[in-house]
């Protein structure tokens, strides 16, 4: 069974570029949710996609958007970026369903630096 | 608004010791789920266990056992014997009732065990 993997590793952007993440989720799972992470800090839910379509949303910019792939992998794209964007960006799959909490499994989670 | 609160930044003990790590949550959700998720230096947060509102019952695993007490709004984790490869940020958190079953996180105990 293959895991949650993410790409880039890490990224190094300037203030006001575009960065896209990519992640592939655990075989079997249909739920991506994705989550930033500040240094010394818990990770903050972003958004999660459910079979493609955006399933919820926490407290973020529209700056920061998403995909879901027909493989369920997945893509968070983040425009304009600032400073404090700078954060360990941890992916998680489920396999979701309504009604029921699925335990989410996270990747390795790509360190952005935001200069 | 959920609320996850670690209230322990950082904790020191030497190998063998048992150890807690508390938890205590706030959610006016009647139907929640309770989480624990260990952070090793390389990045990737593991799963560790997740318990429904309606189990009360403390469970056992090795040498870590959970503690869920709905009276006090808390599910603290023990470790017994405690290892150098226990080392690690320790992360509680709460699942909602909502469709997206985002977790709120804690800001988490880093946990330190000397040899």
């Amino acid at each position: 069974e293959t895991g949650v993997t993410q790409s880039p590793t890490h990224l190094i952007k300037t203030r006001g570029q575009q960065v896209t993440l990519r992640c592939s989720s655990q075989s079997g799972h249909n739920t991506v949710s994705w989550y930033q992470q500040a240094l010394g800090q818990g990770p903050q839910f972003i958004f999660q996609y459910y079979r493609e379509e955006e399933n919820g949303r926490g407290n973020f910019p529209p700056r920061f958007s998403g995909l879901q792939f027909p493989n369920y992998s997945s893509e968070l794209n983040v425009n304009a970026l600032e400073l404090d964007d700078s954060a360990l960006y941890l992916c998680a799959s489920s396999l979701g369903a309504r009604g029921l909490s699925y335990e989410q499994y996270f990747g390795p989670g790509t360190r952005l630096t935001v200069t | 608004a959920q609320k996850v609160t670690q209230a322990q930044t950082e904790i020191s003990v030497v190998e063998k010791e048992d150890v807690t790590l508390d938890c205590v949550y706030e959610t006016r959700d009647t139907t929640y789920y309770l989480f624990w998720y260990k952070q090793p230096p390389s990045g990737e947060l593991v799963f560790l266990i997740r318990r429904n509102s309606f189990d009360e019952q403390n469970e056992i695993s090795g040498r870590y056992s959970w503690n869920f007490q709905k009276s006090t709004s808390s599910f603290n984790f023990t470790i017994t014997a405690s290892q150098v490869v226990d080392s690690a940020v320790y992360f509680c958190a709460l699942s909602d009732s909502g469709s997206a079953r985002q977790l709120t996180f804690g800001s988490g105990t880093q946990l330190t065990v000397l040899p």
